[in-house]
């Protein structure tokens, strides 16, 4: 079956821009994450929805960023203002469910936003 | 704070020689533990998840070890071919997200 997708694949936008970023999980999967990868940090988590509940955004860096879980499937990931230190890979992930020990993730292919 | 740790960074071996690559993470209460291969510009692709109450899986010429009390988990890598050249990446879920290693970059040469 379809794996989970992120559009755009590449971005390049002016410092102070505001940029959306879209990720379809794996049909029928209620926890989808945003990490981020950058040279310098490795993966970083940023949120996580599952299901109904209020999404943990604990690992957002800055209230520039937010993100959005429409109708418990596509997510956006809105970052404003933007700055070069933005500059990174944004993979999406889903999985079955959140909990668990045999809950396994799902990467997409990634953004690559480059901030001038 | 959970720390994962990949030793060594960067491996070059021959093809068809069978490797270790390393993962050691601070705290031991974890549900599971994930190794992804990353190949360059690229997404991650899931190789194996070891459960906690796990001590190793099997998938074709890749085996992943887990030792919770001490902290480490090993992926070996049978018979490697040029094909395996990639980043392996060691994650583990001790809440809802994943803590990654920075990796170990592969390269088999023919």
């Amino acid at each position: 079956g379809a794996g989970v997708s992120q559009s755009p694949s590449n971005k390049v936008t002016e410092k102070g821009k505001d940029v959306e970023l879209r990720c379809d999980p794996i049909s029928g999967h209620t926890a989808l994450y945003w990490y981020r990868q950058s040279l310098g940090q490795g993966l970083e988590f940023l949120i996580y929805f599952q299901g109904n509940s209020a999404p943990d955004k604990s690992g957002l860096p800055s209230d520039r960023f937010s993100a959005e879980r429409t109708g418990g499937s596509v997510s956006t990931l809105t970052i404003q203002r933007t700055q070069q230190e933005d500059s990174a890979v944004y993979l999406c992930a889903s999985s079955l469910e959140a909990g668990g020990n045999v809950d396994e993730q799902f990467f997409g292919p990634g953004t690559r936003l480059t901030v001038l | 704070k959970q720390e994962v740790t990949q030793i060594p960074a960067a491996l070059s071996v021959p093809e068809g020689e069978n490797l270790v690559l390393n993962c050691s993470f601070t705290d031991s209460a974890i549900y599971n533990l994930q190794w992804f291969r990353q190949d360059p510009g690229k997404g991650l692709t899931s190789l194996l998840l070891i459960q906690s109450s796990q001590r190793e899986q099997t998938s074709g010429r890749l085996n992943a070890s887990l030792d919770k009390s001490s902290g480490r988990s090993t992926l070996y890598i049978a018979a490697s071919q040029p094909g395996d050249s990639a980043t392996y990446l060691c994650a583990v879920k001790g809440g809802t997200a994943l803590i990654f290693g920075k990796g170990t970059t592969l390269s088999v040469s023919s």
